[in-house]
């Protein structure tokens, strides 16, 4: 089974600010198939990212996703305050498709 | 548009059993693999099990295997997981979700609640 270890934990900004999100994957991800959805209180989560850098529909450009192997990341460029949520990572290129534990992101 | 309706949470004793069910409209279901992904209260998301399209292939997290079983009824449009032997840390809002053709969860429902409580 793949773990995915996201850092940091919590990620404390302002609006406007850039955030930077890491996700590492214990063993390379097959095909980097790196998903990361976003997640507010009392909903569902949502899709942003898919195959590492991919944007899903609907999604603002502001978001974007790299890294390849075992490192990923999530951008995201000027933080709004709709973007103050939990990220969460997952692998999805093989099974079982393993989470991330999330990063929290934070009104400073 | 998507529309993905859990139902079948409550409150269960240990050792009980449950069956969710996840009600699809919005899309060709036979065409797409579905997955139940669950989440504690105040804790991350855990797949749990996805099966392909037709049914026909299924795969289960180390922590729900043997105890539980995902299936789906094509012709009512409906995702199944049944729930045996159940445990405390079960507990958690149960989501289902349509898998995108690379696999990534791109609907998702609202989710629904089992507690198991004695």
């Amino acid at each position: 089974e793949i773990v995915l270890t996201q850092s940091p934990g919590t990620l404390s900004l302002s609006p406007g600010e850039r955030a930077t999100l890491s996700c590492r994957a214990s063993q390379s991800v097959t095909n980097n198939y790196i998903a990361w959805y976003q997640q507010t209180p009392g909903q569902a989560p949502r899709l942003l990212i898919y195959g590492a850098s991919s944007r899903a529909t609907g999604i603002s450009d502001r978001f974007s996703g790299s890294g390849s192997g075992t490192d990923f990341t999530l951008t995201i460029s000027r933080l709004e305050p709709e973007d103050f949520a939990v990220y969460y990572c997952q692998q999805h290129g093989s099974s079982p498709r393993t989470f991330g534990q999330g990063t929290k992101v934070e009104f400073k | 548009e998507v529309q993905l309706l859990e139902s079948g949470g409550g409150l269960v004793q240990p050792g009980g059993s449950l069956r969710l069910s996840c009600v699809a409209s919005g899309f060709t279901f036979y065409s797409y693999a579905m997955s139940w992904v669950r989440q504690a209260p105040g804790k991350g998301l855990e797949w749990v099990s996805d099966i392909s399209g037709s049914g026909d292939y299924t795969n289960y997290a180390d922590s729900v295997k043997g105890r539980v079983t995902i299936s789906r009824d094509n012709s009512k449009n409906t995702l199944y997981l049944q729930m045996n032997s159940l445990r405390v840390d079960d507990t958690a809002v149960y989501y289902c979700a349509k898998e995108a053709p690379m696999t990534e969860l791109d609907d998702w429902g609202q989710g629904t609640l089992v507690i198991v409580s004695s």
